[in-house]
């Protein structure tokens, strides 16, 4: 089944504590992206991929850290975790550019104490 | 600044028609998506208009007026599962998404 997939899908931490969020695609998009979602604004980008190696700062990147090895593979990265970083998160992927259908991970939800 | 209003929430009766609007002002232009959100799920997409008109695809339509940074999302024959959020993206200049806050859709028997 073509999907993306995220974990954790529930994570409770305390601030400074270094985590991970991992978001692998089975579909060969070359195209990868993060967002973070909070209660009454848009969905906003963190950071994206156009391509293996390539990634690039998206509206919100403070804070955060991506890395692309791998195709599949582009995991969100949180040195030390603060109370605003306290959201729902969505790893997405598309065939090629942001103009092509994105397909979602099915979220992250983060609490930071 | 670069800015996607729709309104918060609607509220709609089951078998009826309703439009959610996205009026955008971006840096650019270079198509307009529309996502469904439903409550605690992944945003699906539904739409991309990149040229003037309207496109139609089952129970659900999309119409995209360039000039007046205009689009709106149809829906017919509503049934009680179309109750979701409902997202308007819009891609600059830059090929950058830009994302409206969401429009809240109620559905009532």
């Amino acid at each position: 089944e073509a999907q993306v997939t995220q974990n954790p899908r529930y994570l409770i931490t305390v601030t400074g504590k270094k985590l991970t969020v991992t978001c692998s695609q089975n579909m060969n998009h070359e195209y990868m992206s993060w967002y973070r979602q909070d209660p009454g604004l848009g969905l906003r980008q963190i950071y994206y991929s156009m391509n293996v190696e390539v990634t690039d700062k998206g509206d919100v990147p403070e804070g955060y850290k991506v890395s692309r090895k791998e195709k599949r593979n582009f995991p969100l990265i949180l040195e030390s975790p603060s109370p605003n970083q306290t959201s729902l998160y969505f790893c997405a992927s598309s065939l090629r550019e942001a103009y092509n259908e994105q397909f979602f991970g099915p979220g992250t939800r983060l609490t930071v104490l | 600044g670069q800015n996607i209003d729709q309104p918060t929430e609607m509220t709609a009766t089951e078998g009826a028609i309703v439009q959610i609007n996205c009026t955008y002002q971006t840096s650019g232009f270079n198509g307009l998506f529309w996502y469904q959100q439903h409550a605690g799920e992944a945003p699906t997409f539904l739409s991309y208009n990149v040229l003037d008109g309207l496109e139609e695809k089952g129970r659900f339509s999309s119409f995209l007026s360039r000039s007046k940074g205009y689009s709106y999302l149809l829906l017919k024959e509503l049934q009680m599962k179309d109750s979701a959020s409902y997202l308007c993206a819009v891609l600059d200049s830059n090929y950058q998404l830009i994302w409206g806050a969401g429009t809240k859709l109620i559905i009532k028997p």
